[in-house]
C-alpha cells in the first residue's frame, strides 16, 4: 500500500516565522502535491513537482516555496508565516499513466497550521 | 477558467439511494475523479471515469457524460460510515487536479 507521511499533525506558529512542512512518500511516484483545504473553498493547489528539483505553480503559490531534492520528500515552505496562511495543508503523490491519463493520487493524513 | 460545482450538503437515509451531481467547465479534460473524505481524515480514491458510461464499484457508480460536462456519483444502500464529504476533482492536464468544494452527506437512522 502506498504511504504518504505528513512531518506533524498539528503545527502552531507565529506571525513572521519560517515554517517547512514536510512529505514523505514510499512509493517511488513521480509526482508530488501540496494543497490546502479551507472550509466553502475546497482542495486547492500550491505547487506540485514531476521530479526531482522539478517545481511548478499551482494556483495559489503566493507566499509559499517548495523543495524536492529527493524523489520520496517534498516540502513546503512558508516564508514568513502570515495569520491568512493558517489552514489544513495536504500532500499527495501520484504516478502518472502512459497516454496523459491520469492515475489517483494518495493522500496523507495532513497538517493543521494555525498562525497567530 | 476552471470551474467545478457540486451541491454544499444532502442528506439521506440509512438503506437508501442518493445522487451527487458534480457539473464541470475546464480549460482540457483527462478525467474525472471521485474521492470520499471523512471529517478529520485524508480523501481516499472512488472512482476515475475518464470515457462516458457508467462505472460500477460495489455499492457506488459513477457517471460521466463528456458532452454536457457532467457527472454523478450514485451511492446505494447507504450505511451510517457513509458519512462523510465528496470531493469532484477534474484532471484538466499535466498530472494536476482542480477540486470542487466537496458535497457533505449526512445520512441519518
Amino acid at each position: 500500500d502506498v504511504k504518504v507521511t505528513q512531518s506533524s499533525r498539528y503545527l502552531v506558529k507565529r506571525t513572521g516565522e519560517k515554517v517547512f512542512l514536510e512529505c514523505v512518500q514510499d512509493m517511488d511516484h513521480e509526482n508530488m502535491f501540496w494543497y490546502r483545504q479551507d472550509p466553502g473553498l475546497g482542495l486547492r493547489l500550491i505547487y506540485f513537482s514531476y521530479d526531482v528539483k522539478m517545481k511548478e505553480k499551482g494556483d495559489i503559490p503566493e507566499g509559499y516555496s517548495v523543495s524536492r531534492e529527493k524523489k520520496e520528500r517534498f516540502s513546503l515552505i512558508l516564508e514568513s508565516a502570515s495569520t491568512n496562511q493558517t489552514s489544513m495543508y495536504l500532500c499527495a503523490s501520484s504516478s502518472p499513466l502512459s497516454g496523459g491519463l491520469y492515475n489517483e493520487q494518495f493522500f496523507g493524513p495532513g497538517t493543521r497550521l494555525t498562525v497567530l | 477558467g476552471q470551474n467545478i460545482d457540486q451541491p454544499t450538503e444532502m442528506t439521506a437515509t440509512e438503506g437508501a439511494i442518493v445522487q451527487i451531481n458534480c457539473t464541470y467547465q475546464t480549460s482540457g479534460f483527462n478525467g474525472l475523479f471521485w474521492y470520499q473524505q471523512h471529517a478529520g481524515e485524508a480523501p481516499t480514491f472512488l472512482s476515475y471515469n475518464v470515457l462516458d458510461g457508467l462505472e460500477e464499484k460495489g455499492r457506488f457508480s459513477s457517471f460521466l457524460s463528456r458532452s454536457k460536462g457532467y457527472s454523478y456519483l450514485l451511492l446505494k444502500e447507504l450505511q451510517m460510515k457513509d458519512s462523510a464529504s465528496y470531493l469532484c476533482a477534474v484532471g484538466p492536464g499535466f498530472q494536476k487536479l482542480v477540486f470542487g468544494t466537496g458535497t457533505r452527506l449526512l445520512v441519518s437512522p
